[in-house]
């Protein structure tokens, strides 16, 4: 059984530009979470993706875009980056089959925007 | 607003030491809890998952405990290594609204001294 794994593990980006980061959740989950965690802060949930469609949205603005593909894996996408993007970026995976099951989570892309 | 506060913000502790953590949230309709570890810089390992009709969970060393008429968590960690210091977060699920979102607390950062 794999776990999570999300790419890059590090990323800097200067401010304007656009990133894509991604997810591989673990076998036999059909559920991916994205959430946001600052310096210091808990993580903030971005959004959900089940069966490839947005199940779910934290209060982010709508540069905050993502993707869930047949095989369970994720992308997130962030255009117009601001400083203030700069955080690490957690992926979860978990399984919905009626209820939610325990979230297993990836190690994180830190991106940095300069 | 559903939140969830961890109190205290950090914990230092001679190894050996039976230690409590604390988490509390604003409203008891919750789904599940879920106890996570965060080393520096990491991504989150999941220790404990409580359901809702559940009033404990253990594993090893670890016992966690929910009582959702107080809106109270606990995590107990018994005879405490140098190798538990890391940052323990609590996350609930709720019922309604963005299912499947986990809304966590800040976390309490752990140092046990050898």
């Amino acid at each position: 059984e794999t776990g999570v794994t999300q790419s890059p593990t590090h990323l800097i980006k200067t401010r304007g530009q656009q990133v894509t980061l991604r997810c591989s959740s673990q076998s036999g989950h059909n559920t991916v979470s994205w959430y946001q965690q600052a310096l210091g802060q808990g993580p903030q949930f971005i959004f959900q993706y089940y069966r490839e469609e947005e199940n779910g949205r934290g209060n982010f603005p709508p540069r905050f875009s993502g993707l869930q593909f047949p095989n369970y894996s994720s992308e997130l996408n962030v255009n117009a980056l601001e400083l203030d993007d700069s955080a690490l970026y957690l992926c979860a995976s978990s399984s919905n089959q009626g209820r939610y099951t325990e979230a297993f989570f990836g190690q994180g892309t830190r991106l940095t925007v300069v | 607003k559903q939140e969830v506060t961890q109190i205290p913000a950090a914990l230092s502790v001679p190894e050996g030491e039976n230690l409590v953590l604390n988490c509390s949230f604003t409203d008891s309709a919750i789904y599940n809890l879920q106890w996570f570890r965060q080393d520096p810089g990491k991504g989150l390992t999941s220790l404990l998952l409580i359901q809702s009709s559940q009033r404990e969970q253990t594993s090893g060393r670890l016992n966690a405990s929910l009582d959702k008429s107080s809106g109270r968590s606990t995590l107990y960690i018994a005879a405490s290594q140098p190798g538990d210091s890391a940052t323990y977060l609590c996350a609930v699920m709720y019922y309604g609204g963005s299912q499947g979102n986990l809304i966590f607390g800040k976390g309490t950062k752990l140092s046990v001294k050898p």
